[in-house]
């Protein structure tokens, strides 16, 4: 079975500083990894993804993400944060080749003040 | 783009009525899924149908069942709410292969009183 945790519930952080929101996996397989975005009052939307290859992957607004298999982790990166990346922030995991279903984390609350 | 639509945004329903959550996708998606989501909780996941007619129980499966009978179309059904099913319900979609990422409708806030 896996699971995902997401180290921090909730990060407060300033306007055009850096961002980094944590994701460790546990599997006994392989897995692809994901990491969702849910603005206020939306579902989620899909952020980035990392299938093989690369273990940097990168998404339209800034955000990138890299896959430390050693580490078993998927830490979520901005270099500068707007007002507008306030939301909540989900990783999750598929085994490769097996289910379907994705294991969700519980979440990381990302506040950007002014 | 993928568009999954939940019927409603907010539901307001009494302790002990049968309620239904649609959702329909316009995708051909074989994949279905409905996900209950609580603060502090994240998604747990309900039910999954990977065909019609065909689901399979997901987390927490106790007190709902699914329906789907037309490929576009899974409805989520309490059969008789209870208060500690007020949430959000959130339904997804994807094509069949475990890297295909899951699309995700808007919402419906549920609450029951």
């Amino acid at each position: 079975a896996q699971s995902v945790t997401q180290l921090d519930s909730q990060v407060p952080v300033f306007e055009e500083a850096p961002v980094e929101l944590r994701c460790n996996y546990s599997s006994s397989v392989s897995v692809y990894l994901f990491w969702y975005v849910q603005y206020p009052n939306q579902g989620l939307q899909l952020l980035l993804k990392y299938l093989s290859g690369s273990t940097l992957v990168e998404s339209i607004n800034g955000f990138e993400a890299e896959f430390n298999k050693s580490q078993t982790s998927f830490h979520l990166r901005k270099p500068s944060v707007h007002i507008s990346d306030t939301a909540e922030y989900f990783c999750a995991c598929k085994p490769q080749g097996g289910s379907e279903k994705l294991v969700f984390g519980k979440g990381t609350k990302l506040t950007v003040n002014p | 783009d993928v568009k999954v639509t939940q019927s409603s945004r907010y539901l307001v329903k009494r302790t002990g009525e049968k309620v239904f959550l649609e959702c329909v996708q316009d995708m051909d998606h074989e994949n279905m899924f409905w996900y209950r989501q609580d603060p502090g909780l994240g998604l747990r996941l309900i039910y999954f149908s990977y065909d019609v007619k065909m689901k399979e129980k997901g987390d927490i499966p106790e007190g709902y069942s699914v329906s789907r009978e037309k490929k576009e179309r899974f409805s989520l059904i309490l059969e008789s709410a209870s208060t500690n099913q007020t949430s959000m319900y959130l339904c997804a979609s994807s094509p069949i292969g475990p890297f295909r990422a899951q699309h995700f409708g808007d919402g419906t806030r549920l609450s029951i009183l």
